[in-house]
């Protein structure tokens, strides 16, 4: 099984700050990768998909990057909403794993 | 509307059956792979298991191998889950997503990923 390893696993920033959270995986996946937004009670929404691609609907403050093995997600200028839990995906092969997400919290 | 909506969770005894089911709405159901993912209280995400449009291709995590069993009726829009001999450890939201695809020309391959989500149904394994 391929296996995802995000990090940090928590993060406080503020409101207009740039963060950059880092998604890593056991073995090559080339763009097989995709970042999820979830927020406490609520179903997790796509965000990336395909290690860069943004989904629709989704603001351009959020961006990808990466390709093999490491991968980021970048909020640009942090905003009220943006407050949530993101994980990272592998959709190279079953088992889909994901990571064990990233906490962002106001500071 | 593209829709999803889980129904059939509960409590249920350690060594029972469970049958949850996922309906779609808003969109051709027929044309689409789709997935169940597991959330343990407090936990992170779990793929749980996959099954193709036509069903012809079936995938599970190892943690549930040969006791849930992943089904679809396309002239009804809709997903199952048949979990048996259910454990503690089985306790999570159980959400039904749907598997969009992206066709990169310049590499000539497909991306995949989970693009509509239900807002899920809770399973409780409990004595």
């Amino acid at each position: 099984d391929i296996q995802m390893t995000q990090s940090p696993s928590s993060l406080s920033a503020s409101v207009g700050d740039r963060v950059t959270i880092t998604c890593r995986a056991s073995q090559s996946i080339s763009n097989s990768l995709n970042w999820y937004q979830q927020k406490p009670g609520k179903a997790p929404k796509l965000l990336i998909y395909a290690a860069s691609s943004l989904q629709s609907g989704v603001p351009s403050s959020f961006s990808g990057s990466g390709s093999g093995t490491d991968f980021t997600l970048t909020i640009s200028s942090l905003q009220p909403e943006d407050f949530a839990t993101y994980y990272c995906q592998q959709s190279y092969s079953t088992p889909y794993t994901f990571g064990q997400g990233t906490k962002l919290e106001i500071k | 509307e593209v829709q999803l909506v889980e129904s059939g969770g509960g409590l249920v005894q350690p060594g029972g059956s469970l049958r949850l089911s996922c309906a779609a709405s808003g969109f051709t159901f027929s044309s689409y792979s789709m997935n169940w993912v597991r959330q343990a209280p407090g936990k992170g995400l779990e793929w749980v298991s996959y099954i193709s449009s036509g069903s012809s291709a079936k995938y599970y995590a190892d943690s549930v191998k040969g006791r849930f069993t992943i089904s679809r009726d396309n002239a009804k829009d809709s997903l199952y889950l048949q979990m048996n001999s259910l454990r503690v450890e089985d306790t999570a939201v159980y959400y039904c997503a749907r598997r969009g695809s992206y066709y990169e020309s310049s590499g000539s391959r497909y991306y995949y990923y989970m693009d509509v989500w239900g807002k899920g149904t809770t399973v409780t394994v409990s004595s």
